[in-house]
């Protein structure tokens, strides 16, 4: 099972809205919704932010919203601050009794 | 308060085993589907190994099968990860993680492919020759 497709990095600055894509397949992102989204601080355990496509954890702000549309699910993190320069990761369900994750996306916080 | 501590980490040769612990607290364990998460030094997460909450039943990424084996203890409220004939491929951080658990005019539902909701902070395995 291939990695989810991430962009490596993307950036904004505080006050701005950027998108973080998330590409698999008909066998995974796009034919479940069970797509996850991870924040890791360097250094730290992964922080659930968004699960089945687009739900909030309790206690996760509502600048974090969750997409997708076909084979291709999307984070977006609306407001940037300055915490949320992270590496964030997208995971779905493959449909084979597995799991797979995106390489990463590191976003940077001009 | 949800917690989950990994220990049992440390330096192994290629070819050796270890097994590593994640210790549950907060919760009741045995509603509750667990995975294995790993991710080598400077590099994205990977999914290792699942089980089932329910009963018992395993999960395995490609890379772990026929060497890792998960296994749970409800009355300790311990997950295990049995690691044999470790490659060098194989050094990572391990975390444990706590799958979403869902309940729905009474009926609750826990799965492995669900999203993992709470993550420990992780034990360090090194294979080196």
């Amino acid at each position: 099972q291939s990695a989810l497709a991430q962009p490596v990095s993307v950036s904004g600055s505080p006050g701005q809205s950027i998108t973080i894509s998330c590409t698999g397949t008909s066998s995974d992102v796009g034919a479940y919704n069970y797509v996850s989204w991870y924040q890791q601080h360097p250094g730290k355990a992964p922080k659930l932010m968004i699960y089945d496509v687009s739900n909030r954890p309790s206690g996760v702000s509502n600048r974090f919203s969750g997409s997708k549309s076909g084979n291709t699910a999307s984070l977006t993190i609306s407001g940037l601050q300055a915490e949320d320069e992270a590496d964030y990761y997208c995971s779905s369900y493959t449909g084979s009794n597995s799991l797979v994750f995106g390489g990463g996306t590191k976003l940077t916080v001009l | 308060e949800v917690q989950l501590l990994e220990s049992g980490g440390g330096s192994v040769q290629p070819g050796g085993s270890l097994r590593v612990s994640c210790a549950a607290s907060g919760f009741t364990f045995s509603r509750y589907a667990m995975s294995w998460v790993r991710q080598a030094p400077g590099k994205g997460l990977e999914w290792v190994s699942a089980i089932s909450g329910s009963d018992g039943s395993t999960y395995y990424a490609d890379s772990a099968k026929g060497r890792f084996t998960i296994s749970r203890d409800n009355s300790k409220n311990t997950l295990y990860l049995q690691m044999n004939s470790l490659r060098a491929e194989d050094t990572a951080v391990y975390y444990c993680a706590q799958g979403r658990r869902y309940c729905t005019n009474g009926v609750c539902y826990q799965n492995y492919y669900y999203a993992m909701d709470v993550w420990g902070q992780g034990t360090t395995v090194t294979v080196f020759s």
